[in-house]
């Protein structure tokens, strides 16, 4: 079990470029969340999936925001003609459903400032 | 709506001592997890200690535990014997779920805690 991992852990960008984050999830997990957290504030939900299916998508994942988990593994996070407002940190978290336990683990995040 | 409110932005204990972090949240709903998260400065979040709400009994793991009210509402954590790696931002988290159906956090704004030596 090496945990959550996230790639990349910085990202400085100009206003108008597209961005796209990558989350390894624990391998046995079988949920994976993406949130965003900016500074002072808890994590906000944006969207999570159930294997490759995204079940949910909160009303901050603008048309901008797009997210995959293609073979039920990784999940990407795209963020097309990026804003300051994009400006945060971008939380992935993965949990196993069933068994009586329901904690998520979280990943290191991904910095990123639009510039 | 589920809501989770964290009234103390920021709390500082001197090492050794016990200090008790506040959580309220409101929700219509009757099967949820409560959770507490600790996020130590420029490291990941971490579970410090999980709640089911159908059980009365309060969770503790070592030097945590809560203080968990169902019908006030309120989720507080308490940790013993203060160490100066306990200092983090400590979020407050609510889950809703439905048998095998987990949900998303609710999360609070947290409460950034010092542990003074």
């Amino acid at each position: 079990d090496t945990g959550v991992s996230q790639d990349p852990r910085h990202k400085i960008t100009k206003r108008g470029q597209n961005v796209t984050f990558r989350c390894d999830p624990i391998s046995e997990h079988n949920r994976l969340y993406w949130y965003r957290q900016t500074l002072g504030q808890g994590p906000e939900f944006l969207t999570y999936f159930q294997n490759e299916a995204q079940l949910e998508k909160s009303r901050l994942l603008s048309d901008r925001f797009s997210a995959e988990r293609p073979k039920g593994s990784f999940s990407t996070l795209e963020i097309q003609r990026t804003e300051q407002g994009d400006s945060a940190m971008y939380l992935c978290a993965s949990s196993l459903v069933g068994g009586g336990r329901y904690e998520q683990y979280f990943g290191p995040g991904t910095r990123l400032t639009v510039t | 709506a589920q809501t989770v409110t964290q009234s103390q932005p920021e709390m500082s204990v001197q090492e050794a001592e016990t200090v008790t972090l506040s959580c309220t949240y409101d929700t219509s709903e009757n099967n949820y997890y409560l959770f507490w998260y600790k996020q130590p400065p420029s490291r990941q979040m971490i579970l410090v200690i999980r709640q089911e709400a159908y059980k009365q009994q309060n969770a503790t793991e070592n030097r945590f535990s809560v203080n968990f009210q169902k019908a006030a509402k309120s989720f507080s954590l308490k940790i013993s014997d203060s160490q100066l790696g306990d200092t983090a931002m400590y979020f407050c988290a609510f889950m809703k779920h439905d048998g095998a159906r987990s949900y998303k956090y609710i999360f609070g704004t947290g409460t950034r805690l010092k542990v003074l030596a």
